[in-house]
């Protein structure tokens, strides 16, 4: 069963817009990351944020939480061709396991 | 360091075979894990392991054992391939059991039967 949806599926955007993607969970969590894949590539890392905080950034990345709505959004601002990958939301809900979400492919042209 | 490895990267299996995948990490990280990737389907996690010696199943563990003999390899293996174990497999490590952690993946094996 898949904890995370990510939505929306694909998105298309011209580079120097912001990217904004969201991952919705079902049960409680205490944190979710999120994870960049490029095409036929491994996943990378790119930011956790744990269940008690709201917000969080890395450079151009804005992670939000809102555990009442079990959601985040991933917002990737001034986009760039190089950040064209799918982005999955992984939720860990134990000691041991995450669950992945289904993704969302990014596109950014320019 | 190399971080995460897998071999091999591609493979070609007919119904009824078996095969291992291998994995292995330079980053001494107690947590290594498995999942396969389908389209539309994110990623699913298959085994894992919390040290040597020590595994448990995941999300999809039919068809699949694994063993952790080492704390560098944990390797996958198919014990009769079937079709629907066609799939994009791919391997991962953290450095403690906490999911905290983030966690780094190899480059994946691609995994076709027939």
């Amino acid at each position: 069963s898949q904890q995370g949806e990510e939505d929306p599926q694909a998105l298309s955007i011209q580079e120097g817009e912001n990217a904004t993607m969201n991952c919705s969970y079902k049960t409680s969590i205490n944190n979710l990351q999120w994870y960049r894949q490029n095409s036929g590539r491994g996943l990378v890392h790119l930011i956790l944020i744990r269940s008690n905080e709201r917000e969080k950034h890395s450079g151009r990345l804005r992670v939000t939480l809102d555990t009442s709505k079990k959601s985040s959004s991933l917002l990737i601002t001034a986009s760039r061709a190089a950040d064209t990958a799918s982005y999955f939301c992984a939720t860990g809900t134990g000691t041991y396991k995450y669950i992945f979400g289904t993704g969302t492919r990014l596109k950014v042209l320019a | 360091n190399a971080g995460v490895t897998q071999t091999p990267k591609f493979q070609v299996l007919k119904t009824g075979q078996s095969m291992t995948l291998q994995c292995a990490q330079d980053m001494n990280h107690e947590y290594m894990s498995w999942y396969r990737q389908d389209p539309g389907m994110g990623l699913r996690l298959i085994h894992y392991s919390v040290g040597a010696g020590i595994t448990d199943q995941g999300e999809v563990p039919n068809g699949y054992n694994v063993s952790r003999s080492t704390t560098e390899d944990f390797p996958l293996r198919l014990l009769s391939a079937a079709p629907s174990q066609t799939s994009v497999y791919f391997c991962a490590s953290r450095g403690t059991s906490s999911s905290y952690n983030e966690q780094f993946f190899g480059p994946g094996t691609r995994l076709t039967v027939l």
